[in-house]
């Protein structure tokens, strides 16, 4: 068990819906994390939130969006879905500033959230 | 751009036996860290080992170990006395040590190992 919490595990949802994926880091992480993985584009990173502040923006769509709250848990926000958003999206935490790139920095992946959009 | 390069898309080995996956990398950065991540059928992504780029002492844990060749960016991983637990895809990781795009993973396309009894 990492400590990274997501829900839900698995969600089916009809093309053109909304859907929130919820993540809680590891207790004293301040940097979360969002990646997607699909069988046609690999494990992509998506965004990178550090003390609710966005720090980082990968290959993320329009038609998504993160936040991180004051509890630091975070949520991914997938909207006007299509069949190729269907993915297995994974969040993640970390402990360390990394801008201060202190060793030791390692990501923490949770189970992941399946979303099959139909 | 950083890209990781996984160039065995399969594998498989005997248990008890040695396997060592490879994988390259391209960067033209000098402080970063490298990274192996098991993905067993269950999907976790768990944390294999870790590799800071600074240190030439390859890294360690228990069965696996590294071979971390900094000039010719290559960061291969060797898993000794297989197990038939450690049949997984295994995905090789870079991320840049500085700089804004910290904790950008970027992943290699991985590598599914396979170990017999």
């Amino acid at each position: 068990d990492s400590g990274v919490t997501q829900t839900p595990k698995h969600l089916i949802t009809a093309t053109g819906q909304r859907v929130t994926l919820r993540c809680s880091p590891r207790s004293g992480d301040l940097s979360v994390y969002w990646y997607q993985q699909s069988l046609d584009q690999g494990l992509q990173f998506l965004i990178q939130y550090y003390n609710g502040e966005e720090r980082a923006k990968g290959n993320i769509l329009e038609r998504f969006s993160a936040q991180q709250f004051p509890d630091l848990h975070s949520e991914l926000n997938l909207s006007s879905l299509e069949l190729g958003d269907s993915a297995l999206y994974f969040c993640a935490s970390s402990t360390r500033d990394d801008l201060r790139g202190l060793a030791g920095n390692t990501i923490y992946f949770g189970e992941g959230s399946w979303l099959t959009v139909v | 751009a950083q890209t990781v390069t996984q160039s065995q898309p399969e594998m498989s080995v005997q248990e008890a036996e040695t396997v060592t996956l490879s994988c390259t990398y391209d960067t033209s950065e000098n402080n970063y860290y490298l990274f192996w991540y098991k993905q067993p059928p269950s999907r976790q992504m768990i944390l294999v080992i870790r590799q800071e780029a600074y240190k030439q002492q390859n890294a360690t844990e228990n069965r696996f170990s590294v071979n971390f060749q900094k000039a010719a960016k290559s960061f291969s991983l060797k898993i000794s006395d297989s197990q038939l637990g450690d049949t997984a895809m295994y995905f090789c990781a870079f991320m840049k040590h500085y700089g804004g795009s910290q904790g950008n993973l970027i992943f290699g396309k991985g590598t599914k190992l396979s170990v017999k009894p």
